[in-house]
């Protein structure tokens, strides 16, 4: 049973507007939060994390938002670009063992 | 730094051969992690290591499975025999102690076994 999900496999936007990703877990006991993005043919980078003692947490044109009750996150582009297009993965970690989600391709179109 | 260092980028080989590879992490990283990133599963952690000790192999699929850490600074994993559902792309990332899990992930080898 896969402990981190994102429901949704692709998500297509237009240049400039928000892109919005979003991810589900279902261990309470996940205390750190991570998007990861990834290239075609390069491993994953790190982008933003968020502790779970907070519910938002922004890095320029990305934020990450948190909600525990619902054991919800979700990672907004604003606005997104071009070279936003790739694989978004969502990870959570407890006790120094992350686990990823399936990922979700974003496609941002000129 | 040159980053976490993979090796080889691609591996063809047949059904039954043995087949490892090979990381470099990152200096002074004290976790080293093995994914396996396929497109029925994403990307799946296979086993970890803190200060070259393993410490969780639960992800490794079975016996034909199998990792080492010798030193700080080289890991393996090792599948004998190989077979056709073992073709994936397979990451290995290290990260610093305390900060959980922000990883440095390797460019991955991209394995096909025919």
């Amino acid at each position: 049973d896969q402990q981190v999900k994102q429901n949704s496999p692709s998500l297509s936007v237009q240049e400039g507007r928000i892109s919005i990703l979003n991810c589900d877990y279902t261990n309470s006991m996940f205390d750190y939060f991570l998007w990861y993005k990834k290239y075609p043919a390069e491993g994953p980078t790190f982008l933003i994390s968020i502790s779970s003692i907070k519910d938002k947490n922004e890095d320029g044109r990305f934020t990450v938002f948190l909600n525990k009750s619902a054991k919800h996150l979700s990672l907004h582009i604003v606005p997104s670009q071009p070279g936003d297009s790739a694989v978004y993965f969502c990870a959570a970690s407890a006790h120094d063992k992350v686990i990823f989600g399936p990922g979700t391709s974003l496609s941002v179109i000129p | 730094d040159a980053g976490v260092i993979q090796s080889p980028r691609h591996e063809v080989t047949e059904m039954g051969q043995e087949v490892t590879l090979r990381c470099k992490p990152i200096s002074g990283h004290d976790y080293l992690f093995w994914y396996r990133q396929t497109m029925m599963r994403g990307l799946e952690l296979l086993i970890y290591f803190n200060n070259n000790v393993p410490i969780d192999d639960s992800g490794m699929p079975e016996d034909r499975f199998s990792a080492k850490m010798p030193n700080a600074s080289f890991s393996t994993l090792k599948i004998q025999p190989s077979e056709p559902r073992d073709s994936a792309v397979y990451f290995c990332a290290s990260s610093l102690s305390k900060v959980s899990g922000r990883s440095v992930f390797g460019p991955g080898t991209r394995l096909t076994v025919l």
